[in-house]
């Protein structure tokens, strides 16, 4: 069974500094999708890393894949408070048309 | 509407209530799913349907029943329900299983009562 691990589950940051998030899997795995939830609220499409090395990026937020490592991060630069809200990673082994996700870390960012 | 949509946005229901909830997708997606995000517990899939046909009953208890009619509409009607289903519940729909990014739908907060 894929076990998705993300660590730490609740992250408080002070604004303008940086912070990584990471996300643990149990199986080879080669697609990893990243995903923002905000209270009450839908999930939004972060990230789609789809082979090792990748590396994408959109505004304050980096995310990679080591496939080999089986760990994606999700990195934060100089946190701003509309980033405040819970971030899940998911990752689809392709076997079972499932997407595994991980606990979700909620953060919080502080003036 | 674009995006994925889901009807009602809230719902309260006694546990002898029969009540529906609608997700509907307007992405031309072929695959769409049901989840389950109760507090403190990571997200569950229920349901998945590929072509409108289930693929995946993820040890769903029968008071739980989904109806896909076509690949832009997704049911799942509801029965004798227990307090402990109140969560919120989200449909998704990705372009097809084996390319699995899923687009969710704003979620529906059940409580029973």
């Amino acid at each position: 069974e894929l076990k998705v691990e993300q660590n730490p589950l609740f992250l408080s940051m002070q604004e303008g500094k940086n912070y990584t998030i990471y996300c643990n899997y149990s199986t080879t795995s080669d697609r990893l999708y990243w995903y923002r939830q905000d209270p009450g609220k839908s999930l939004e499409s972060l990230f789609v890393l789809l082979s090792n090395g990748a590396v994408k990026q959109e505004g304050r937020l980096m995310a990679s894949l080591d496939t080999k490592a089986r760990l994606s991060t999700l990195h934060i630069t100089a946190a701003v408070h509309d980033l405040s809200a819970t971030y899940f990673c998911a990752v689809d082994i392709r076997v079972d048309y499932k997407l595994s996700f991980g606990a979700g870390t909620t953060v919080t960012v502080r003036a | 509407e674009t995006g994925v949509t889901q009807t009602p946005r809230h719902l309260v229901m006694g546990m002898t209530n029969k009540k529906s909830l609608k997700c509907e997708q307007h992405l031309g997606h072929n695959a769409m799913y049901w989840y389950k995000q109760s507090a403190k517990k990571p997200l569950e899939l229920m349901f998945v349907y590929n072509f409108k046909e289930q693929t995946e009953n993820n040890s769903v208890p029968s008071r739980f029943s989904p109806e896909c009619p076509n690949s832009s509409h997704l049911f799942l009607h509801l029965h004798t329900l227990q307090p402990e289903d109140s969560a919120l519940y989200l449909c998704a729909s990705s372009q097809a299983v084996s390319y699995n990014e899923q687009f969710f739908g704003p979620g529906t907060r059940l409580t029973v009562l």
